[in-house]
């Protein structure tokens, strides 16, 4: 059972046009929301993250939304660069008091930038 | 370089073949993870480990085996290889401070192929 899910598996744009990624959860006890980045041949990098408590982060270029009543969050990313081209990765974890850095991650959706 | 690195990048096998990934952190974080990706399943959390001689399984933990003797080092064992485990293999660590919940330093990868 997918907990984290990631329903699109690619993504073109155009550069200098936005990108939305989106992901979709069905845990409500998840309070904890990241992206990773991956480039081909390289392990995930991590990108941004958000807390349950919030409902907008940005980092430059890079912003989070999270609808906790939808489960869902999505990326924007604004302007698009071919250098964005990777695959995404959606996370989240459950932690309160366990605090284990344990992540359970979505499928992964491949964004291509065209120039 | 400081970093988390993994053995060997590449590797072919034939079924039933015990396979070794090997996996050496060069700070000395407590907790570390071995992820497989997959196509259409993203990345899944094998086993973790808490500390050394503190492990746990993951999502997906049959057929494999860790251990966890010395804190930088973290190998995962297949102990009689089979053709679903094909997969890359991915190691992680984790900085644990507070306020980071996730945000997980990865290794390069292992790209494993059972014949």
């Amino acid at each position: 059972d997918q907990q984290v899910k990631q329903n699109s598996p690619s993504l073109s744009v155009q550069e200098g046009r936005i990108s939305i990624l989106n992901c979709d959860y069905t845990n409500s006890m998840f309070d904890y929301f990241l992206w990773y980045k991956k480039y081909p041949a390289e392990g995930p990098t991590f990108l941004i993250s958000i807390s349950s408590i919030k409902d907008k982060n940005e980092d430059g270029r890079f912003t989070v939304f999270l609808n906790k009543s939808a489960k869902h969050l999505s990326l924007h990313i604004v302007p698009s660069q071919p250098g964005d081209s990777a695959v995404y990765f959606c996370a989240a974890s459950r932690d309160g008091s366990s605090n284990t850095g344990k992540l359970i991650f979505g499928q992964g959706t491949t964004l291509q930038v065209k120039p | 370089d400081a970093g988390i690195t993994q053995s060997p990048r590449y590797k072919i096998t034939e079924t039933g073949r015990q396979v070794t990934l090997m996996c050496h952190q060069t700070w000395s974080h407590s907790y570390m993870f071995w992820y497989r990706q997959d196509l259409g399943h993203g990345l899944r959390l094998i086993y973790y480990s808490a500390a050394a001689d503190i492990t746990d399984k993951g999502e997906v933990p049959d057929g494999y085996v860790v251990s966890r003797s010395k804190t930088e080092n973290f190998p995962l064992t297949l102990e009689s290889a089979t053709r679903s485990q094909t997969s890359v293999y991915f190691c992680a660590c984790w900085p644990w401070t507070p306020g980071n919940t996730g945000e997980l330093f990865f290794g390069e990868g292992s790209r494993l192929t059972v014949l």
